[in-house]
Formats: structure tokens, sequence, C-alpha cells
């Protein structure tokens, strides 16, 4: 399975927009990129996912490279609510085990006031 | 809307106790997943039923563990005997999974286990 590289750690400063990176050098031409962030004390929530176009919604835009070899999930403007662990995954949903996500470590974002 | 909903949100047992944790899925989803998270080992699938049938387990620990899916709104997760190194926060998601979709999976706020 393709994997993913992040940051351990990212720091920021509220109102500031946020640029998250992800690699994902063996990405295969089936696989999406999800984003999941996990807040302190409650379960992953999902954020944007993508395939080859920029992606945008209500929480947050994704970029991706031409050749999809990396990806930034780009927070427009943090606030101390985006504080938390991002998780950038791979999913092939025409595998047999597409259903499944598998968590690495993560980025974990500090908003500063 | 209701999201996916767990308990108890917390469990401190002894050792060797049987502990049942319990998931309520989000009502219309098709597929269910139960993870654990630890600091060593971060997220891990245990377990994910699709119509609550049980397709992937390889994720489950050792036969201690076990999962059932009774119908399309509830689901356990039991460990007996419970040991120290079960101590973790336990997640169920849950989704409406169609072929070749991708649609998102929605967690609960998980059950944190302490077995002494």
């Amino acid at each position: 399975d393709a994997k993913t590289t992040q940051p351990n750690s990212m720091e920021s400063n509220e109102e500031e927009p946020v640029h998250l990176p992800c690699n994902h050098s063996t990405i295969s031409g089936t696989d999406y990129i999800h984003w999941y962030r996990q807040l302190p004390s409650q379960g992953p929530e999902y954020v944007i996912h993508g395939l080859t176009s920029n992606v945008n919604n209500r929480m947050a835009s994704l970029a991706i490279a031409e050749d999809r070899k990396s990806s930034t999930l780009i927070l427009h403007r943090a606030t101390l609510r985006d504080a938390a662990v991002y998780y950038c995954i791979l999913r092939d949903p025409y595998k047999a085990a597409g259903n499944k996500l598998t968590f690495g470590g993560g980025t974990r974002v500090l908003v500063k006031p | 809307d209701a999201g996916v909903i767990q308990s108890p949100r917390h469990e401190v047992t002894e050792m060797g106790q049987e502990v049942t944790l319990r998931c309520k899925p989000i009502s219309g989803h098709n597929s269910l997943f139960w993870y654990r998270q630890t600091m060593m080992r971060g997220l891990e699938l245990l377990i994910y039923f699709n119509n609550n049938v049980p397709i992937d387990d390889s994720g489950m620990p050792e036969d201690r563990f076990s999962a059932k899916m009774p119908n399309a709104s509830f689901s356990t997760l039991k460990i007996q005997p419970s040991e120290p190194r079960d101590s973790a926060v336990y997640f169920c998601a849950s989704s409406l999974e169609g072929a070749s979709s991708n649609q998102p999976q929605h967690f609960g706020d998980g059950t944190r286990l302490s077995i002494l």
C-alpha cells in the first residue's frame, strides 16, 4: 500500500493561513487523497478529499501537485479551534479493501493566539 | 442529526474482567468500523462490517477480542479476558459505502478503556 509522509508538527498564528504538506511518492493512479483531523479528546473528523484537481470546501482547500506525488492542505485562516492532528491518507475505492483508512502519525498543528 | 454514539465514554475495570463496548452508527449507514488508538501504535483499524457482515477482521489483535453487529443500528466490541495492554481509546465509525465510493467515515467520541 502507498504510504504518506507528513511533518510531525507545525505552528501557526491565529488568523494566518496554514499549509500542511503531505508526500505520497508511491501513489497509484486510483488512490484518492483524504484528509482527516482529530481535535483533542474527540474522534477523527473528515476534512476533504481529492484525486487530481484542487478541491475547496468550507473547512479547507486541497492543492494536489501535477504529478500527484505530494499535496497540501490549506487552512485559510487558522483559529484556535483548528488546533488538532491532521492526517493525510490514501484510499483506493476500487480495491477490495478500499473502505479501510490507514492512519499514520499525522501533523500536530498548534495555533498561537 | 445524531452522530455515531458510543458507550460507555469511560470504562475502568480490573484485569481478567469482560469488557463490552457499544456503538450505534448513523442511521442509514451500511458500513461500521472499530478502531483502537494508543500512544505507541496510533490509530489502528480492528474490524469493519458491511451490511452487518464482518468483511475484514485482520486488525483484531487476538482471540480475546470479538465484534458483532446483530443489526444495522448496533455493534459491540468485546474483550474477554481483558489485560492491561488493552488500555486504549476505542473508536467506532460509520459510513454509507457503495461500489467504488469515497464516502467519509464519521467517528464517535470514543470509549477510553483502562484495565488495571
